[in-house]
Parts: C-alpha cells; structure tokens; sequence
C-alpha cells in the first residue's frame, strides 16, 4: 500500500513568491494534516480536513496561507506572498478517521525562502 | 493547551548499547504515538500506544497513562536508529484535540 506522497520535496524561491504544496492521502484515509516543522523543533498542525471540510484551521495563517482538498481526496496548501520566515519543512499527514487514531505522514516538502 | 515534554534532549550511543526516551504530558490522552524521524526527514510510526505496553523487535513502548508519562526502550543499538524521536500526544477532551508533539530526542548511535 502507497505511503502519503509529497510533492515537491524540495524548493527554493525567493520572497515576495509564491509556492504550493501538494499531497496525496492514503487511499481509504478521510482526514488529511498539514503540519509545518521549523527547524529543530515538532511538527506543528496547519489545518486538518475530514473529507473536504476544513475543520480546524485556527492555526493557518491565512493572510497568505490557503489550502484545499476537492473531492475529499488530495490536497494543496499555498503561500503567497512567501516570506523568510516560511522557510520549513511542510508535512502532510492522513489517517482513517479524525481523533484518537494513528497519524501517518509523507517526505515532506523542504522549504527555503531567500 | 497540553505540555509534552521528552528527555533527554540528546543522547549518543555505541552500536550494541541500550537506550530508555521518556515523555512526560500534562493531561489525560486519548491519543500518545511515537516517532522517528530519520536524517532525511522521514516521521516512520513507531507505536500508537495511549496506554499499555507493546513490542515491535528491538524497540518497545509503555505508556502509564495515570501517571502521565510514557517510556520507549531501544535494545541493542544499531546506527539505522539515529534521527530523532519525537512523542506527540491528543488531549482527552470533546471537540478537535490536535496532535501536539514533543521537542525530540536525538539519537545517535556511534559503529
């Protein structure tokens, strides 16, 4: 069975750009994650989904944070305009059903604003 | 919102050596999973273990959820554990409880 997939798995830009993320569930998964990961520390949530519903996005920045999932399955996070403090690595996640399940994440997608 | 507290932030190891990460939560979970993180960035499950005891091969993982902490033992060290180990709880409430995650352990392990 695929894992979560992530891509790109690395990019560069420069501020003021912008870039989106892209991320495939695990097939049968209803609830999608994004986190973001600073350097040295834990992941972070974004934004989690169930089905296409965002149900918890109070901590997107969403002056230049977007995200979607059409049709319940794959999902997009952007940023515009980037800025040098969005540099992180972005980890989306899935699993079957939303709380008290196990929380299975993709590569990740490195990301470096100069 | 919940504190998730890991120990020790650091930790080397000789190939062959044994190792206790422990991660302590200030709240009832209804949700606790261990993680590796591998030098390329990689979260692999290790255990979903909001209580109890589990083995999988050379690791295993306890979780005393009345006492608020939990316990991941790696036996016999190899240099394929390095990376770093995170624990990340969900707070025992209703409504969303996200997944919060701990500061990590960095393991490495020295041939």
């Amino acid at each position: 069975e695929a894992g979560v997939v992530q891509s790109p798995r690395y990019k560069i830009i420069e501020k003021k750009q912008p870039v989106a993320f892209w991320c495939n569930p695990i097939s049968g998964h209803n609830t999608l994650y994004w986190y973001r990961q600073n350097l040295g520390q834990g992941p972070e949530l974004l934004i989690r989904y169930e089905n296409e519903e965002a149900v918890d996005d109070s901590q997107l920045p969403k002056d230049r944070f977007s995200a979607e999932r059409l049709k319940g399955v794959d999902s997009t996070l952007k940023i515009q305009p980037a800025e040098l403090g969005d540099s992180a690595v972005y980890l989306c996640a899935s699993s079957l059903v939303g709380q008290g399940t196990t929380q299975y994440f993709g590569p990740g997608t490195r990301l470096l604003v100069l | 919102g919940i504190q998730v507290e890991q120990s020790p932030p650091d930790l080397i190891l000789q190939e062959g050596a044994n190792s206790t990460l422990r991660c302590n939560f200030s709240d009832s979970v209804n949700n606790l999973q261990w993680f590796h993180q591998n030098p390329w960035g990689q979260l692999i499950n290790l255990f979903y273990i909001p209580s109890g005891t589990k083995q999988n091969g050379r690791l295993s993982a306890t979780t005393v959820a009345t006492e608020r902490y939990s316990l991941l033992y790696i036996s016999s060290s190899q240099t394929t554990d390095s990376g770093v180990y995170f624990c990340a709880v969900e707070r025992r409430r209703t409504g969303f409880q996200k997944l919060v995650f701990g500061t990590g352990t960095r393991l490495l392990v020295s041939p």
